[in-house]
């Protein structure tokens, strides 16, 4: 599966939106992007994941560039308890693992 | 709607026991997976079943074994136990043919 890149740590203000990017320069063309996030010592909650076209859900939207080597996970309106560990991860056929790199610390402070 | 449950929640063993760490998929999933998450660490993928097949493998240990059972839950054992076992294992489910894969709740081992 592809290598993903993301910020270290990200702040955001309360009621904002967050930007979360991702680049991911190696993925394939059969790979999909996926987001989790991971609030403090809780399971990873899965968020979204999209192969090429945007994406929305009641949690988020994933925006996917047109050569499809970066990625962004909007939250449109951050709250204190989206505060997480955000993994962004490129997976092939269903079925296959989900490796974990390392996320980004989101801090949503009011 | 159902989650994954992992049982128990917590285990505190001693150093060269052993543990077993039960994990009951999503109704109709029939793919589970098992991750360890050390502390301060990102989740590392240990092994996974599909239609009670072992379907992949990862950095598992040799005193690690784990199996899927007819009713799709799965147990991981593990013998020998070390220090560096004390961790957050998390078991994870999907059907197949579908994307999305759901994790349990953990087991925080801990090994003394």
């Amino acid at each position: 599966d592809a290598k993903t890149t993301q910020p270290t740590s990200m702040d955001c203000a309360e009621g904002r939106a967050a930007n979360l990017p991702c680049n991911h320069s190696t993925i394939s063309g059969n790979e999909y992007v996926y987001w989790y996030r991971q609030i403090h010592s809780q399971g990873p909650q899965y968020i979204i994941h999209g192969l090429k076209n945007n994406e929305t859900n009641e949690m988020a939207s994933l925006i996917i560039t047109e050569d499809r080597k970066s990625s962004t996970l909007i939250l449109p309106h951050a709250t204190l308890r989206d505060t997480a560990v955000y993994y962004c991860i490129v997976r092939g056929t269903s079925g296959s693992r989900l490796t974990f790199g390392e996320g980004t610390q989101l801090t949503v402070n009011p | 709607a159902a989650g994954v449950i992992q049982s128990p929640r917590h285990l505190i063993k001693e150093k060269r026991e052993t543990a077993t760490l039960k994990c009951y998929p999503i109704p109709r999933h029939d793919t589970v997976y098992w991750y360890q998450q050390g502390p301060g660490q990102d989740p590392q993928f240990l092994i996974s079943f599909y239609e009670k097949m072992q379907s992949d493998k990862g950095s598992i240990p040799d005193r690690f074994s784990a199996q899927q059972f007819s009713d799709y839950h799965s147990e991981l054992n593990m013998s020998s136990l070390e220090l560096g076992d004390s961790a957050l294992y998390f078991c994870a489910s999907s059907a197949a043919r579908q994307a999305d894969v759901y994790f349990g709740p953990g087991t925080r081992l801990t090994v003394t």
